[in-house]
């Protein structure tokens, strides 16, 4: 069954370091999303991509962060500097249609740590 | 603004017993909703969604959901829980104009024998 990936599981940074999560969507979805979950708080919208450029995007994602489709398959999240604060749990989504009634097929998460 | 809110952060129920998770919303428009389920160190996955057609929604794995607009309730139910339904279920909201889903806060079911 196709699936969304993301990589690293797992990453430990120090504080004004920049990170980069990486994500494959399932390969024929148009549309591509980066949620995050800070510990004990609610899954937060961060970005939709479309048509290799943002839709919409959220308060969150200010000028630390971009997103990138450099080569067709992959989905880039960059953090600049990162901040204590950006310690949190990333997901990354993909959807065949707008995801305003379509399904998203979220990854496993990646786990961002700031130190 | 749209938001939802979800009850009882742990619920916990004997295996067989009935899964009531509850979820409200606040949405100034019709809304469409979500149930998304999280089962340990995998990713977040579509149990049902509500996109103003039938007003009770069927899911994967026995789950269903009701929309009551009078209540502004969007529960999760599911008649006899199994262990295998022990994860996080997440509840959601979209306005059906932009890709943006607004999550509750989730609500982790544990299953006892």
């Amino acid at each position: 069954e196709p699936e969304v990936t993301q990589t690293p599981s797992h990453q430990v940074t120090q504080m004004g370091q920049e990170v980069i999560l990486r994500c494959v969507p399932i390969s024929n979805h148009l549309y591509f999303y980066w949620y995050r979950q800070i510990l004990g708080q609610k899954v937060e919208f961060l970005v939709s991509f479309y048509n290799n450029e943002i839709s919409e995007k959220s308060e969150i994602f200010d000028d630390q962060f971009s997103v990138e489709r450099p080569d067709g398959s992959n989905f880039t999240l960059k953090i600049r500097s990162t901040k204590l604060e950006d310690s949190a749990m990333y997901f990354c989504a993909s959807s065949g249609t707008s995801g305003r009634t379509g399904e998203l097929f979220f990854g496993e998460g990646s786990r961002l740590t700031v130190l | 603004a749209q938001s939802v809110t979800q009850l009882g952060s742990h619920v916990s129920v004997s295996e067989g017993a009935l899964v009531l998770l509850r979820c409200n919303y606040s949405s100034s428009v019709p809304p469409y909703l979500f149930w998304y389920v999280q089962y340990p160190n995998q990713g977040l996955q579509l149990l049902l969604k509500y996109t103003s057609a039938a007003t009770l929604v069927k899911g994967i794995n026995g789950f269903e959901a009701e929309f009551k607009k009078s209540e502004t309730s969007f529960h999760l139910t599911k008649p006899s829980a199994h262990m295998s339904d022990a994860a996080e279920y997440f509840c959601a909201v979209s306005d059906g104009n932009t890709d943006k889903l607004i999550f509750g806060t989730g609500t982790r079911l544990q299953v006892f024998p």
